[in-house]
C-alpha cells in the first residue's frame, strides 16, 4: 500500500512555456501533499506545502506565482511550472501524506525529470 | 538559517563490510529524525526512523543512533551489500513547523564488490 504516482515522468519542453506535473496518491487520501525540487548530485528542497481545498504554502524563495500548486482532490495535486527556462530544469518530486498535518508517514513519488531547452 | 547536514559526501565499502553514515543537525526541536534512499533519478525511500528521545533504534540489517548531545546522527548498515548502493539522506521532522521534512546534504554510498 501507500503508493504515489507522478505524470509525467519526464518531460522536455520549451523555454516560455507551461509544464503542468501530476502527482498521485493511489490507495489513500492525501489531505497533505509535498513538492520538492532536487537539482543533480544535491539534496531535495521543499517547494510548498500543499493541503486539499486551500491555498499552498510556499517555502520562502519560491515564487508562487511561477510554481502553481492545485490539490483539488484527496488524491491529486497538480504543479504547473510556467513560462519555463532552462534553470527551471530539475526533477521534481511529490510526497503524500494521510494525516492531518504532515508527520512521519510521508510516502514519496517517483520523481519528475524536467528538462527545457 | 537551522539545517541538517553530513559530514561526508562520499562513502566507498567493500560488500559484506559494515557501512556508517552521518549526519549532524542543529535543530534542537526536532521530533523525528528519517533516513531516506535515494536511487539514481527514483524518489526517496523510508528507511528507518528514530524520535527525540529514543538514542538508538534497530531495524533490519540497519541501526539509527542518536546522539543529542553533540546533535548527531548516524546509519549503520550491516553487511552492506551492492543493492546498497545510493544516496542517503537524514531528514527531520518538527511538527510545530507543519510537520515538513528538512533534508540533509545526503552522502553517496558506494558498494565495491
Amino acid at each position: 500500500g501507500a503508493v504515489v504516482s507522478q505524470h509525467p515522468s519526464w518531460v522536455i519542453c520549451k523555454s516560455g512555456t507551461s509544464v503542468k506535473i501530476e502527482c498521485r496518491s493511489l490507495d489513500f487520501q492525501a489531505t497533505t501533499m509535498f513538492w520538492y525540487r532536487q537539482f543533480p548530485k544535491q539534496s531535495l528542497m521543499l517547494m510548498a506545502t500543499s493541503n486539499e481545498g486551500s491555498k499552498a504554502t510556499y517555502e520562502q524563495g519560491v515564487e508562487k506565482d511561477k510554481f502553481l500548486i492545485n490539490h483539488a482532490s484527496l488524491t491529486l495535486s497538480t504543479l504547473t511550472v510556467t513560462s519555463a527556462h532552462p534553470e527551471d530544469s530539475s526533477f521534481y518530486i511529490c510526497s503524500a501524506n494521510p494525516g492531518l498535518a504532515g508527520g512521519r508517514e510521508q510516502y514519496f513519488g517517483p520523481g519528475t525529470r524536467l528538462t527545457v531547452t | 538559517g537551522e539545517s541538517v547536514g553530513l559530514h561526508l559526501p562520499t562513502l566507498s565499502v567493500q560488500e559484506g563490510d559494515n557501512s556508517i553514515i552521518n549526519c549532524a543537525y542543529s535543530n534542537s526541536a526536532s521530533d523525528y529524525f528519517i533516513w531516506y534512499k535515494q536511487e539514481s533519478g527514483k524518489g526517496p525511500q523510508f528507511i528507518i526512523d528514530i524520535r527525540s528521545n529514543m538514542d538508538k533504534r534497530q531495524g533490519q540489517r540497519v541501526t539509527v543512533l542518536l546522539n543529542k548531545t553533540v546533535k548527531h546522527l548516524s546509519l549503520q548498515i550491516a553487511a552492506t551489500q551492492p543493492g546498497d548502493s545510493a544516496v542517503y539522506f537524514c531528514a527531520e521532522i518538527i511538527y510545530n513547523q507543519g510537520g515538513k521534512l528538512i533534508f540533509g546534504q545526503g552522502t553517496e554510498l558506494s558498494v565495491k564488490p
